[in-house]
């Protein structure tokens, strides 16, 4: 079936450091690919999206390119800030469901 | 995108009661769902709100344990029954519009439910 792996344990990082979070999938078909964020007591929101090979989803500083010859997703940031502390989950869907990674807990240090 | 609202917010039950979760959508939509994201975890799918029908659950859960009710397209209901300490988690639930053909959903705020 869909599946998601993420990149395993939380990342802690200084302010205005680069934030690399990997996310690659397995799937049949062509999915749409997704990033999520969750903050500190809140809800899920969409971060950005992919919908075809080579897409690139972009929002608020973060980026991710839909990369169908390594099954990939990887989200990168270019310098992370205290706010951007957060869970983030790369999801799939190929249909009407969605399958979540595990997520990845960001922690920005001032 | 669609604002969700849930209700409750948070919730502290005791063992072998019931909890019926509230969601309203200001705008109807195609589709309803219903996840619950088990603590330090990621979020598993319970079912699918049909409008009009029975909803679609997936593997491992069952209707008499979570029945669903989705009575319009702006509005859907989950119940959690029997609760044990297990079923401590957070419910969210999301949406998909009609534009987006079921492959984009926007999510609740999430109902926490602690259960003792």
């Amino acid at each position: 079936g869909d599946s998601v792996t993420q990149m395993e344990g939380p990342v802690t990082l200084s302010e205005e450091a680069f934030l690399t979070i990997n996310c690659t999938y397995t799937a049949t078909g062509y999915p749409s690919l997704f990033w999520y964020v969750q903050y500190p007591g809140e809800g899920l929101q969409l971060l950005l999206k992919a919908t075809k090979a080579d897409d690139k989803g972009s929002n608020k500083g973060f980026e991710a390119t839909y990369r169908k010859e390594t099954t990939s997703f990887h989200l990168e940031k270019g310098s992370v800030q205290v706010s951007d502390s957060a869970v983030y989950f790369c999801a799939l869907s190929a249909s009407h469901r969605l399958a979540f990674g595990k997520g990845n807990q960001v922690v920005v240090i001032p | 995108s669609a604002v969700i609202s849930q209700k409750p917010s948070r919730d502290i039950c005791q063992r072998g009661t019931s909890l019926t979760i509230q969601c309203q959508v200001d705008s109807q939509v195609t589709m309803m769902f219903w996840y619950r994201q088990q603590p330090g975890q990621s979020l598993t799918l319970i079912a699918t709100a049909n409008q009009g029908s029975e909803a679609t659950y997936e593997s491992g859960f069952v209707i008499d344990k979570f029945p669903i009710s989705r009575p319009n397209l702006t509005f859907s209901t989950l119940t959690v029954s029997n609760m044990s300490p297990e079923d401590s988690s957070i419910y969210l639930c999301s949406v998909a519009t009609r534009d987006s053909l079921f492959y984009e959903q926007y999510f609740g705020p999430g109902t926490r439910l602690t259960v003792t």
